[in-house]
């Protein structure tokens, strides 16, 4: 029943080494967001892809990249990882955009830089 | 963007209602209010949502004051599940939800 997957749950990587982050969905929804969880904070908004436009935040690093190659999957990169990544990622989708839209959250990958 | 205030946690007994307030005075006319709520280790979850009237589901009731500058949760029988940060959002135009602070809701058996 699982609607938004993410993968792996848990993520280890080695600080600088690049890694990506899986996230696929079966409600063939047009929307899909990338939210970044540290301790004991709210999730922020990294960026979202509507269909295929790529809509980055403006305080997102550099260092985070995203790729949707089609509706049900997209795929966070993150190219030279810091200490300062090691947080919970998760991904979300909506049908659509717009204020009566509800978003569907994913598990969540925790991401640990050693 | 606007700016919502909640309390930073509150606690409940078991089986008793839960009122969780949200303060949203810088709404815009055409902004609804969203409800999420985050289980430890989990993704946020939609709870409710709604623009001028009260709102009701299974999960939970919404209550939105007259002026639209605050709104209250309701559970009705808080339960041991229902542990977790609560999030009141406000929903702008085509912009993505935007995450506060929340409220963490402990419920005490």
């Amino acid at each position: 029943d699982a609607m938004v997957i993410q993968n792996p749950r848990y993520q280890v990587t080695q600080f600088g080494k690049p890694v990506t982050l899986s996230c696929s969905q079966t409600l063939n929804h047009n929307v899909m967001y990338w939210y970044q969880q540290k301790s004991s904070q709210a999730p922020k908004l990294l960026f979202h892809y509507y269909d295929k436009d790529f809509n980055n935040e403006a305080d997102t690093p550099d260092n985070f990249q995203s790729r949707r190659p089609n509706t049900s999957f997209c795929f966070l990169d993150i190219r030279s990882p810091g200490l300062g990544d090691a947080a919970m990622y998760l991904c979300a989708t909506s049908r659509d955009r717009g204020v009566n839209e509800k978003l569907f959250f994913g598990s969540g990958t925790q991401l640990s830089v050693l | 963007d606007a700016k919502t205030t909640q309390p930073n946690s509150m606690e409940s007994n078991e089986e008793e209602p839960v009122h969780l307030p949200c303060n949203h005075s810088t709404i815009s006319g055409t902004d609804y209010i969203h409800w999420y709520l985050q289980l430890p280790s989990q993704g946020p979850e939609y709870v409710i949502h709604g623009l001028t009237s009260n709102v009701n589901n299974r999960m939970a009731s919404l209550a939105i004051a007259e002026d639209r500058k605050s709104s209250t949760l309701i559970l009705h029988r808080a339960t041991l599940r229902d542990a977790a940060v609560y999030y009141c959002i406000p929903a702008s135009g085509n912009t993505p939800l935007v995450f506060g602070k929340g409220t963490r809701l402990s419920v005490i058996a």
